[in-house]
């Protein structure tokens, strides 16, 4: 069975204080693996696809690495309006084509 | 586009009750999904179609559950009778491709009383 287990379940930065989000992954076969951004009283929002081990993306001050095992988000000098819950999903090949799995997240709070 | 729109944002209901929630999918996605999030379980996929096809309602917890896509823009989720352990946020999402990801709505607030 598919799985997704984020650490930490919270995190609390200074402005500017760099850090790293973890996303380990359980999957027959990875068809792709996502990050997703949401605010409180929103949906998630799309920010990244991963394929294979070793690709690297990177958007404004979040870039996501993937390896066979994990996936990690870091965030680079962060701003208060990074804070928010960050959600890992991965997508394999036994769930049926377009099938996302979800961790739980990590809520980042970013404090001026 | 107005991206995916979700009717009602909140939903109060006795239990017993039928509710029945609604998306609209930007137009051109192929893909329709209906989430629910709570905080014990996070994000659950319940059902998701292709062109308008169920193709994996393995999520659906209950009989009490069932959900209709009669054309590519518009589809419900009916739970019927509702109890409280359903109170949760429902969330829609549609795709048009893998690379893309999802485009959620934002969300349907559903608790029952």
């Amino acid at each position: 069975e598919d799985q997704v287990t984020q650490s930490p379940e919270a995190l609390r930065l200074q402005e500017g204080e760099s850090s790293s989000l973890n996303c380990s992954y359980t999957v027959s076969g990875l068809r792709g693996l996502f990050w997703y951004r949401q605010d409180p009283g929103k949906g998630p929002e799309f920010l990244f696809t991963l394929y294979s081990a070793g690709e690297e993306k990177e958007k404004e001050r979040l870039k996501a690495t993937l390896t066979k095992k994990e996936s990690f988000l870091h965030i680079t000098a962060p701003k208060p309006e990074d804070s928010a819950t960050y959600l890992c999903a991965v997508q394999g090949f036994s769930g049926g084509y377009n099938k996302l799995i979800f961790g739980a997240g990590t809520r980042l709070a970013v404090h001026p | 586009d107005a991206g995916v729109i979700q009717s009602p944002r909140h939903e109060v209901t006795e239990m017993g009750q039928e509710v029945t929630l609604r998306c609209k999918p930007i137009s051109g996605h192929d893909y329709l999904f209906w989430y629910r999030q709570t905080m014990m379980r996070g994000l659950e996929l319940l059902i998701y179609f292709n062109n308008n096809v169920p193709i994996d309602d393995s999520g659906m917890p209950e009989d009490r559950f069932s959900a209709k896509m009669p054309n590519a823009s518009f589809s419900t989720l009916k739970i019927q009778p509702s109890e409280p352990r359903d109170s949760a946020v429902y969330f829609c999402a549609s795709s048009q491709d893998r690379d893309y990801g999802y485009t959620f709505g934002s969300g349907t607030r559903l608790t029952v009383v």
